[in-house]
């Protein structure tokens, strides 16, 4: 069964921390993306990159970075945790063709005190 | 700009009533158009899908959604819920974009489903 895994499923950092949440796909997907879910607000795209070492912000990329260093790994960086950035976050692999769905991983929720 | 609402937040339901769920598009642009559901504590699963041809899109667990391009909406449906389908519900927009020739969904705010017995 093919699988978009984060290694973390709960993440509790400190405000001012640097954090890494990782993400690895299985499926040789050239498209990945780190989505926010918080509750009346759906997703919302923070970063996507297209190919290794590419990458293109989303709608809200301020306070965060990525790294795409392989084609299946997908990392989101948060430089310096803050308090609103507590939120569920979601990782998604799919190929640049017409149709073709997404596939998530199961997310990490963060929570920055 | 491509936009999606999702006009009802949370649907209440009981079990083996009908069920609606409403979304609606903005593109200028031919669209693509998505459902996913989220089970609680799980990823998003696609539902189906719209790319062209037939308005009527039949997907998994006995949904369906119909396009329709006049009124711009892609609503959900299923005639009888069961309590399994609870669940957060999505609808999402498909554009392609110049980097990569990638296509990139943008999601409406959800929809809960809350089916009671």
């Amino acid at each position: 069964d093919v699988k978009v895994t984060q290694s973390s499923r709960y993440l509790v950092k400190r405000t001012g921390e640097k954090v890494f949440l990782e993400c690895v796909q299985d499926m040789d997907h050239e498209n990945m993306f780190w989505y926010r879910q918080d509750p009346g607000l759906g997703l919302r795209l923070i970063y996507f990159s297209y190919d290794v070492k590419m990458k293109e912000k989303g709608d809200i990329p301020e306070g965060y970075s990525v790294s795409r260093e392989k084609k299946e790994r997908f990392s989101l960086i948060l430089e310096s945790a803050s308090t609103n950035q507590t939120s569920m976050y979601l990782c998604a692999s799919s190929r640049p063709i017409q149709g073709y769905g997404y596939t998530f991983g199961s997310g990490t929720r963060l929570t920055v005190v | 700009a491509q936009s999606v609402t999702q006009l009802d937040s949370q649907v209440p339901v009981f079990e083996e009533a009908p069920v609606e769920l409403r979304c609606n598009y903005s593109s200028s642009v031919s669209v693509y158009l998505f459902w996913y559901v989220q089970y609680p504590n799980q990823g998003l699963q696609l539902l189906l899908k719209y790319l062209s041809g037939s308005t009527l899109v039949k997907g998994i667990n006995g949904f369906e959604a119909e396009f329709n391009k006049s009124q711009t909406s892609f609503h959900l449906r299923k005639p009888s819920v069961h309590i399994s389908d609870t669940a957060e519900y999505f609808c999402a927009v498909i554009k392609q974009i110049a980097s990569g020739g990638s296509y990139i969904p943008t999601f409406g705010r959800g929809t809960s489903l809350i089916v009671h017995p």
